[in-house]
């Protein structure tokens, strides 16, 4: 079956600009993980999603980043006003049920983000 | 505290020749999940093995083999015979019964030369 998918595979933007991230999980997984990895480290937790809800969020850098998953499925990471900092490959897994009982998160290909 | 060190930032082997990337965790957790992954220069994170904090049987699958140690909070996987195609980033993670994250570590690059 498709494996988890996102788009778009490579972002620049402009510091100041708004960018949408968007991640189509493996049907059927409930469980919708975001994270960043920066050059040269692993990936770093964001936010998780149980069906529609955003059940953590403290991984969430500041109060530019914000994400929903409205139906259940597709997801968007929203980033404001972008810094060059937050340059970086975003990162989207999906699971079946919840964390903690060791369900294996499957990664999507990422999205390469550059602000200039 | 990093959860998840790899000490290993870069490795380097001669085609054949076997590598083992060490992987250290840290949890006050009586129950977790250790994952390996592998990264090629694609990008995408691929999944290897899980292993769960009650089962400590090493496991061989195909080249690859897991060593888990609990008493020295270890989960090292071997190659064995490498080939050119093993050559990527491999990452270790954490995931604790109370919480809802992977903790990964920074990753070991491996470089297999032909």
């Amino acid at each position: 079956g498709a494996g988890v998918s996102q788009t778009p595979s490579n972002k620049v933007t402009e510091k100041g600009k708004y960018v949408e991230l968007r991640c189509d999980p493996i049907s059927g997984h409930t469980a919708l993980y975001w994270y960043r990895q920066s050059l040269g480290q692993g990936p770093e937790f964001l936010i998780y999603f149980q069906g529609t809800g955003a059940a953590d969020d403290s991984g969430l850098p500041n109060d530019r980043f914000f994400a929903v998953r409205p139906e259940g499925s597709v997801s968007t990471l929203k980033i404001q006003r972008t810094e060059r900092g937050d340059s970086a490959v975003y990162l989207c897994a999906s699971s079946f049920g919840v964390p903690g009982t060791g369900q294996t998160q499957y990664f999507g290909p990422g999205t390469r983000l550059l602000v200039l | 505290a990093q959860k998840v060190t790899q000490a290993q930032t870069e490795i380097s082997v001669v085609e054949k020749e076997d590598v083992t990337l060490d992987c250290v965790y840290e949890t006050r957790d009586t129950t977790y999940y250790l994952f390996w992954y592998k990264q090629p220069p694609s990008g995408e994170l691929v999944f290897l093995i899980r292993r769960n904090s009650f089962d400590e049987q090493n496991e061989i699958s195909g080249r690859y083999s897991w060593n888990f140690q609990k008493s020295t909070s270890s989960f090292n996987f071997t190659i064995t015979a490498s080939q050119v195609v093993d050559s990527a980033v491999y990452f270790c993670a954490l995931s604790e019964a109370t919480g809802n994250q992977f903790y990964f570590g920074t990753g070991t690059s491996l470089t297999v030369i032909p």
